[in-house]
Parts: structure tokens; C-alpha cells; sequence
């Protein structure tokens, strides 16, 4: 029930189009949507986040959408560009409470020129 | 924004000693710090879980004896990998939440790679 389950594993994508990476959850006490970028050798920065009371939320290029009643939460990017290939992990957690992040598999997004 | 710095960023050591790594909170009071594993090309797993001034609590599978944690201050937290092994070479990131202003942001430190040779 802890699980976050993320696909696809890997993704590429041509410059300028659109990735979409899923996750899909089980605990219905998880508040708190967060995704990760991390390149390699460096640890993870928040992308953006998103809490069960909205169904979707933008920043720039970047949209998450969330079903609640699906249990499932996507990342969009937008107008993809090559500075975007990265490993993406979206997690969750119980965030009012302090509680760990579960995070998903990851996803190895690669943008070709 | 919120700040964690991590250092060192890599370590090689030899096999049997210790290696101490230390994640501060540079611009918040982080009432709670997390250490991850991660190994290559995979996820970060959660190894333990610690409140400043309480001892950590670890998850299943990972050795309390040998992953000492201290979070002594809200702005501290170390990690020290006792009499290490090769198989402990590994990416090490912390991971710090602070306290206030309804945030419910983990900010995460840049991660430390250690070679244990």
C-alpha cells in the first residue's frame, strides 16, 4: 500500500513535443505529490508538486495533472527540450504528518535534438 | 529558497574504516532529516528517518550498528558508514524538512558517492 508505481521506465522524446510520465498510488492518506528531476551525480530537485484538493497545477513548461478518484498523478512537459534529459521520480507522503517520501521506480527521460 | 548542503560530494575510502558524511540545513531549522541509498540507474531507497535530539528510526534491512545517524541540532545531520565494505560503495543523498510557514517541501542534499576500495 506504501507503493508508488511509475512508468514509463524509459522515454524519448524528439525536441518540442510533449512527455508524459504517469505514477499511480494505493494509500489514500498521501497528501502531499511531489516530482523530482535529478541528473546524474547529483541528488533530486523538486520539479513541482501538487496536494489532493487541486486537479492540476502549472509551472512554465511543466503540468501536473491528478485523479483522485483514479488514484493516479502525471507529469507533462512541455515543448520538451534536450536540457530536460533527466531521470524524473515522482513520490508521495503523508506530508502533514512528516513522513517519509515513497518515490517511484524513476523514469530516464532523453530529449533528442 | 530552502538550502541542504552535503559533504563531501565524493569520498574514496579503504575497506574497514569509517567515512562520516554531513548534510546541513543552511537557511531553515530542519526538524527532520532522511538518508537515502541509491545505487546506479535505480531509485532512492529510504534508509533512515531522524528528529533532532531523538535517535533515528531505520528501515527494515538496514543495519542501525552500521549506518550510525546523528541529528544533534536542527540544522545537522550526519551519517557515518562504520568499518565500511565495497558492496557500501554507493550514492548516499539527505533529505531535510523543515518547520514552519505550512511548507511541505523535502529538500534534498546534492548526494555523496562513496568508493570503498
Amino acid at each position: 500500500q506504501q507503493q508508488v508505481k511509475q512508468s514509463p521506465q524509459s522515454l524519448i522524446v524528439q525536441k518540442g513535443g510533449i512527455s508524459i510520465i504517469n505514477c499511480a498510488y494505493e494509500n489514500t492518506a498521501f497528501d502531499y505529490f511531489p516530482w523530482y528531476q535529478q541528473f546524474p551525480g547529483k541528488g533530486p530537485a523538486l520539479l513541482i508538486a501538487i496536494r489532493p484538493d487541486v486537479s492540476e497545477k502549472k509551472e512554465g513548461r511543466f503540468t501536473i495533472s491528478f485523479n483522485k478518484s483514479a488514484k493516479q498523478f502525471s507529469l507533462h512537459i512541455m515543448d520538451s527540450q534536450p536540457g530536460d534529459s533527466a531521470t524524473y521520480f515522482c513520490a508521495a507522503s503523508i506530508a502533514s504528518s512528516a513522513q517519509k517520501l515513497v518515490f517511484g521506480q524513476g523514469t530516464r527521460l532523453t530529449i533528442n535534438p | 529558497g530552502a538550502v541542504v548542503s552535503q559533504h563531501p560530494s565524493r569520498v574514496i575510502c579503504k575497506s574497514g574504516t569509517s567515512v562520516k558524511i554531513e548534510c546541513r540545513s543552511l537557511d531553515f531549522q530542519a526538524t527532520t532529516m532522511f538518508w537515502y541509498r541509491q545505487f546506479p540507474k535505480q531509485s532512492l531507497m529510504l534508509m533512515a528517518t531522524s528528529n533532532e535530539g531523538s535517535k533515528a528510526t531505520y528501515e527494515q534491512g538496514v543495519e542501525k550498528d552500521k549506518f550510525l545517524i546523528n541529528h544533534a541540532s536542527l540544522t545537522l545531520s550526519t551519517l557515518t558508514v562504520t568499518s565500511a565494505h565495497p558492496e557500501d560503495s554507493s550514492f548516499y543523498i539527505c533529505s531535510a524538512r523543515g518547520t514552519g510557514g505550512g511548507t511541505y517541501g523535502y529538500t534534498f542534499g546534492s548526494g555523496t558517492r562513496l568508493t570503498v576500495v
